[in-house]
C-alpha cells in the first residue's frame, strides 16, 4: 500500500511571503508525482505532473521539484497572493494508474 | 477548454436507497475513475474504468457499487444501497491514456446519506 505524506497540514501566510510543502512517498514502484490545486466547490485543478528524478517544473509564481531517489517533492510558491488560498494536494502514480493522495495542505493568504 | 462535469452537484438520500452520481468525461479520453473523500480523510481510489470494463477496483468498491458507460459519453457510478458511511465528495477523473498520466477531475457530487 502506497502511503503519500504531505506537510504542512495547514499554512496561513501574509500576502507576499513565499511558502513551500512537501510531499513524501515511497521511492519504489514510482511512475509519476501529481500536484493538484484544489479550491472549495470547484474542481481540483492539475498544476504539475513529473516523472524523472530531478524535474522542475514551473508555473508561473508556482513551482515543484522531484527527488525520487529520496521520495520526496516541493512545492513553491513565491509572493503569495490571496487568490493562492486552496488546498494543495500530492498524488503518486504507482505500478497501477490510479492515484494515491497525500492528505493536502491547505493554504490560507491574508492581506 | 474541455472539462470533466458532474451532476447532481449535491444528492442528499436515505440510507438503503439507491443512487447514481453522473459523469461526462472528456470527449476523447479512454481512461475514467472514481474517487471519494469522506470529509477529513484522504481523497481515495475508488475504480478504474477503459476499454468498457473495470480495470481496477479498491476494497472499497464492493458488491454494492457499480460503474457504467451507458452510452459512450456519460460514465455513472451507482450505489445500490447507500449506508451512512457512504457519505462523502465523489470525484470522477479521465484521462488521456494514450499522452500523459495526467488525470482531469470534475468538480464532484457531495452525497449525504441520511
Amino acid at each position: 500500500i502506497l502511503n503519500v505524506e504531505q506537510s504542512p497540514q495547514s499554512l496561513h501566510v501574509q500576502e507576499g511571503d513565499s511558502t513551500n510543502f512537501t510531499c513524501s512517498f515511497p521511492s519504489s514502484n514510482f511512475y509519476a508525482l501529481h500536484w493538484y490545486r484544489w479550491e472549495t466547490a470547484k474542481s481540483p485543478e492539475a498544476l504539475f505532473v513529473m516523472t524523472l528524478n530531478g524535474d522542475e517544473k514551473k508555473k508561473g509564481r508556482i513551482s515543484a521539484t522531484l527527488n525520487t531517489k529520496e521520495g520526496y517533492s516541493y512545492l513553491y510558491i513565491k509572493g503569495s497572493q490571496p487568490e493562492d488560498s486552496a488546498t494543495y494536494l500530492c498524488a503518486l502514480t504507482g505500478t497501477a494508474s490510479k492515484l494515491t493522495f497525500g492528505t493536502g495542505t491547505r493554504l490560507q493568504v491574508t492581506l | 477548454e474541455p472539462e470533466v462535469t458532474q451532476t447532481p452537484s449535491h444528492q442528499v438520500t436515505q440510507m438503503g436507497q439507491e443512487v447514481i452520481l453522473r459523469c461526462v468525461p472528456i470527449s476523447n479520453h479512454l481512461y475514467f475513475y472514481w474517487y471519494r473523500q469522506i470529509l477529513g480523510q484522504k481523497v481515495e481510489f475508488l475504480v478504474s474504468f477503459y476499454n468498457n470494463e473495470i480495470s481496477e477496483k479498491s476494497e472499497i468498491f464492493d458488491d454494492q457499487f457499480s460503474v457504467e458507460r451507458p452510452d459512450g459519453s456519460n460514465f455513472t457510478l451507482k450505489i445500490r444501497s447507500t449506508k451512512l458511511e457512504d457519505s462523502a465528495m465523489y470525484f470522477c477523473a479521465s484521462r488521456d491514456y494514450q499522452i500523459s498520466y495526467e488525470q482531469y477531475f470534475g468538480p464532484g457530487t457531495r452525497l449525504t446519506v441520511t
